[in-house]
């Protein structure tokens, strides 16, 4: 069974920094594209970042140079590392993989 | 990037009705579409696929239409436990998966 979890989030202070995880299982998280989608309190789905099978990276323009995505293949793992956050970096964060998503991890930026 | 505007923003309905939310894109996207259905504190649900696919485990009253920019999305007959937030997302031209604004739905 394919299956995402996503750990990392918490309260983070504007500026500082948080890597989110999403263990996989059930498939290679190199095998095919894997991004990252975010939801801020109330609001919309948002797209924020992807990595392909073959390594290349893309971000939304709110993260690009802030954010960056990566793997473990060894841990089966999905990565996002998040640095200079903003208050409007508060969301839940999901993992998601072709149509599977992850429960997602809270990430609050605030003092 | 292509952009997905999605309509109402909300919309009320009785149990039994027929409820219809509609999805535009910026450009011909085929029939690279998805809708989810998104129930408070839970991560999406895919429910179509390639625009008029149902998922497996979906039940029939849900389906999808349309090609190129204009999408439709369908229930016949509004259950109670329908209640949610329903997105579009295109596929066809990638990075960015591109989400409509979503539809939140209640019973009147």
């Amino acid at each position: 069974e394919v299956q995402l979890v996503e750990t990392g989030g918490g309260l983070i202070q504007p500026g500082g920094s948080l890597r989110l995880s999403c263990a996989a299982s059930g498939f290679t998280v190199s095998s095919n594209y894997m991004s990252w989608v975010r939801q801020a309190p109330g609001k919309g789905l948002e797209w924020v970042s992807v990595i392909y099978s073959g390594g290349s990276t893309y971000y939304a323009d709110s993260v690009k140079g802030r954010f960056t995505i990566s793997r473990d293949n060894s841990k089966n793992t999905l990565y996002l590392q998040m640095n200079s956050l903003r208050a409007e970096d508060t969301a839940v964060y999901y993992c998601v993989y072709q149509i599977i998503w992850g429960q997602g991890t809270m990430v609050t930026v605030s003092s | 990037d292509i952009q997905m505007t999605q309509s109402p923003s909300s919309l009320s309905a009785s149990v039994g009705d027929r409820v219809t939310i509609t999805c535009q894109a910026s450009q011909d996207i085929s029939n690279y579409l998805n809708w989810y259905q998104q129930k408070p504190g839970k991560a999406p649900k895919l429910l179509i696929y390639d625009a008029s696919n149902l998922e497996t485990g979906v039940p029939s009253r849900f389906s999808g239409s349309g090609s190129g920019t204009d999408f439709t999305f369908t229930i016949s007959s509004l259950q109670p436990e329908d209640i949610a937030t329903y997105y579009c997302q295109q596929y066809d031209n990638l990075p960015p998966d591109t989400f409509g604004q979503g539809t939140k739905l209640e019973i009147k």
